[in-house]
């Protein structure tokens, strides 16, 4: 269950259904995006990233989408498992710089 | 091992004590990277390492905590004076190379001041 303090946004999806997850970033200048897994106790875990010569990138069972006019990524699950289950963050990196700036997170929850 | 190692997994300790989280990178991995995730919040940047180059500490929060990392390898967190506010888990990431490749996170140390 959830902690005392947590209000992490909340996408609940059955079984088997594609997940869209959403995230808007914040500096125009940033040039790589990232997208991460987080499951409880453990760190971040990498899934997919984008570069910004890019609007779509897939991977398995994983899709990230990129529109630099909005400033807006997703991450799109296809046929989501119990195992997808988690805390999904995005990321950004500025080549002006090497540290992640890291958005809030969004929890999924897959129930059958 | 294959991927980021941190010890101690946890730790406990009175508030006013120092402490050091240790950090082992990946094998080649030049760069590595702390941060910090409170409660149900995102990851906030501490602190970077890049090859020989000075460290960006632009992320610390107070002169309470600083890094080291020797060798090129591994690296140490220490917070001197702990504050119950510095209750989080510490996450530590390397990278084969500064920005525009994806770090790769350890499983963190939970750090808890009573």
């Amino acid at each position: 269950g959830e902690s005392v303090g947590l209000h992490l946004p909340t996408l609940s999806v059955q079984e088997g259904d594609n997940s869209i997850i959403n995230c808007a970033y914040s500096n125009s200048a940033s040039d790589y995006f990232i997208w991460y897994k987080q499951e409880s106790g453990k760190g971040p875990q990498f899934i997919i990233d984008i570069r910004s010569n890019m609007d779509k990138r897939q991977g398995q069972r994983v899709t990230v989408l990129l529109n630099k006019t909005v400033k807006h990524l997703s991450l799109q699950i296809a046929a989501t498992q119990p195992g997808d289950s988690a805390v999904y963050f995005c990321a950004e990196n500025s080549h002006n710089t090497d540290k992640l700036i890291f958005g809030t997170g969004t929890r999924l929850q897959v129930f059958p | 091992g294959a991927g980021v190692s941190q010890s101690p997994s946890n730790k406990v300790t009175e508030k006013g004590k120092d402490v050091e989280l240790r950090c082992d990178p990946i094998s080649g991995h030049t760069a590595l990277y702390w941060y910090r995730q409170s409660l149900g919040q995102g990851l906030e940047f501490l602190i970077y390492f890049q090859g020989n180059s000075a460290p960006d500490k632009s992320g610390l929060p107070s002169d309470r905590f600083s890094a080291e990392r020797t060798g090129g390898s591994v690296s140490t967190l220490t917070i001197q004076r702990t504050q119950q506010e510095d209750s989080a888990v510490y996450l530590c990431a390397s990278s084969a190379q500064e920005g525009g490749q994806p770090q790769h996170f350890g499983d963190g140390t939970r750090l808890s001041i009573l």
